[in-house]
């Protein structure tokens, strides 16, 4: 069955502490593994896709990694407004289907 | 500019009362689905359409209906809601293509008592 696990659930830094989520995966062929952020009340907003191990995306203080089981979502120096959700996501080969793990909430302190 | 609108955004009704959660999207996208997230379960999607006049059940189908007339909109029915019911629904449309993500939504807050 495929599936997404995220860890830690949640996750509270100082301003500047550097830290990284991960997303451990199983999928029959992975076709595309996403990440989100997700605001309180508000819809997930897309950050990146990641196709095969060992690529590599970057979006300001935000850096995505992918190996054959996993991503690591890190985030560098880190300021307040990057509070909320981080989602991961994959999609399988065989369908269309996008399966989500259960997300990462994270606190970052003043 | 590209979106997907849901309306309405926070909804409280009755149990066995029946409504419709518009979706509507305008960027051509062929693909649309629902999903609902629940504390500790993460999103789950309900329903999917690929296009026009062709719909499927998604992971938790149990208590909704869909219709897609129309490219642009996706409703979701429920036709005799239950407390069970009570989520944050959020519905999602991308191209027919393969890799590529999902436009959420901002969400709709249903509360049935």
């Amino acid at each position: 069955e495929d599936q997404v696990t995220q860890s830690p659930e949640a996750l509270r830094l100082q301003e500047g502490e550097s830290s990284s989520l991960n997303c451990s995966y199983t999928v029959s062929g992975l076709r595309g593994l996403f990440w989100y952020r997700q605001d309180p009340g508000k819809g997930p907003e897309f950050l990146f896709t990641l196709y095969s191990a060992g690529e590599e995306k970057e979006k300001e203080r935000l850096k995505a990694t992918l190996t054959k089981k996993e991503s690591f979502l890190h985030i560098t120096a880190p300021k307040p407004e990057d509070s909320a959700t981080y989602l991961c996501a994959v999609q399988a080969r065989r369908d269309d289907k996008i399966i989500f793990g259960k997300g990462t909430r994270l606190h970052i302190l003043p | 500019e590209a979106q997907v609108t849901q309306n309405p955004r926070y909804l409280i009704t009755v149990t066995g009362k029946k409504l419709t959660v518009t979706c509507s999207q305008n960027m051509n996208h062929e693909y649309m689905s629902w999903y609902r997230q629940d504390p500790g379960l993460g999103l789950r999607q309900i329903y999917y359409s690929m296009n026009v006049e062709v719909t499927d059940k998604g992971d938790v189908p149990e208590g909704y209906k869909v219709s897609r007339k129309e490219k642009r909109n996706f409703p979701l029915i429920l036709e005799s809601p239950s407390p069970n019911q009570t989520s944050l629904y959020f519905c999602a449309s991308r191209p027919q293509l393969a890799n590529t993500e999902a436009f959420f939504g901002q969400g709709t807050r249903l509360t049935v008592v």
